[in-house]
């Protein structure tokens, strides 16, 4: 079964404290795995995703095959950062998501 | 660029009513998506349209139907409301429809059932 984990609903850091929000996968095929944000009153919008290996807004999430991992981290939070985040499993050639419940982040001054 | 545009934001039906959503997708985005969120979990899948193609369909009751136009618009209906209906319902559009190209999101429609 297509299944994607955050096992923490609510994650609350101090600025500048390290940040790693968890998120767990299951799926038999090859995972297409992304990150996607949402800031107070605005839209649901991509981060980032596994493929692109790149940092946005200091981000980054390596996929661990082994683990069946795709947790989401960053060195020095920011007060900014405080959102609702989603880890989300791509099905191919679809625009289906799998979305896991999401853990809201806040950040603390 | 507008971004992805839904109507109306906000609705109120009665249960055993019947409810039509709309979406417009950003400009040269030719796959609509259409998800459920319901309060304290993540979006759930409901269909794509893809070329005013089904392409894909979640595990949800026949009650949920839903088109693509020429125009690459789309609506969602839901007939035979039931109060488990109420949720944020979003529509999301894509370039390509596959997994290669990245979901926009738009704002919602907030449905609550009565």
């Amino acid at each position: 079964a297509q299944r994607v984990t955050q096992p923490e609903k609510l994650l609350s850091v101090f600025k500048g404290a390290p940040v790693e929000l968890k998120c767990n996968y299951s799926y038999s095929g090859s995972p297409e795995l992304f990150w996607y944000v949402q800031y107070s009153r605005q839209r649901l919008q991509l981060l980032l995703r596994h493929i692109s290996r790149e940092s946005i807004k200091g981000f980054t999430a390596d996929l661990n095959k082994g683990e069946t991992s795709f947790h989401l981290k960053k060195p020095f939070a920011q007060e900014e950062d405080s959102a609702m985040y989603y880890c989300a499993l791509g099905l191919y050639n679809t625009d289906k998501l799998i979305f896991g419940t999401g853990t809201r982040l806040q950040v603390f001054p | 660029d507008a971004g992805v545009t839904q109507s109306p934001t906000h609705l109120i039906k009665t249960r055993g009513q019947q409810v039509t959503l709309r979406c417009s997708p950003i400009s040269g985005h030719k796959s609509v998506s259409w998800y459920q969120q319901v309060l304290g979990q993540g979006p759930q899948f409901i269909f794509q349209y893809y070329e005013k193609e089904e392409r894909g369909r979640g595990n949800f009751p026949d009650r949920f139907s839903a088109r693509q136009f020429p125009n690459y618009s789309s609506e969602l209906n839901v007939n035979a409301l039931l109060l488990g209906d109420s949720a944020l319902y979003l529509c999301a559009s894509s370039l390509s429809g596959t997994e290669n190209s990245p979901l926009h999101f738009g704002n919602g429609t907030r449905l609550t059932v009565t």
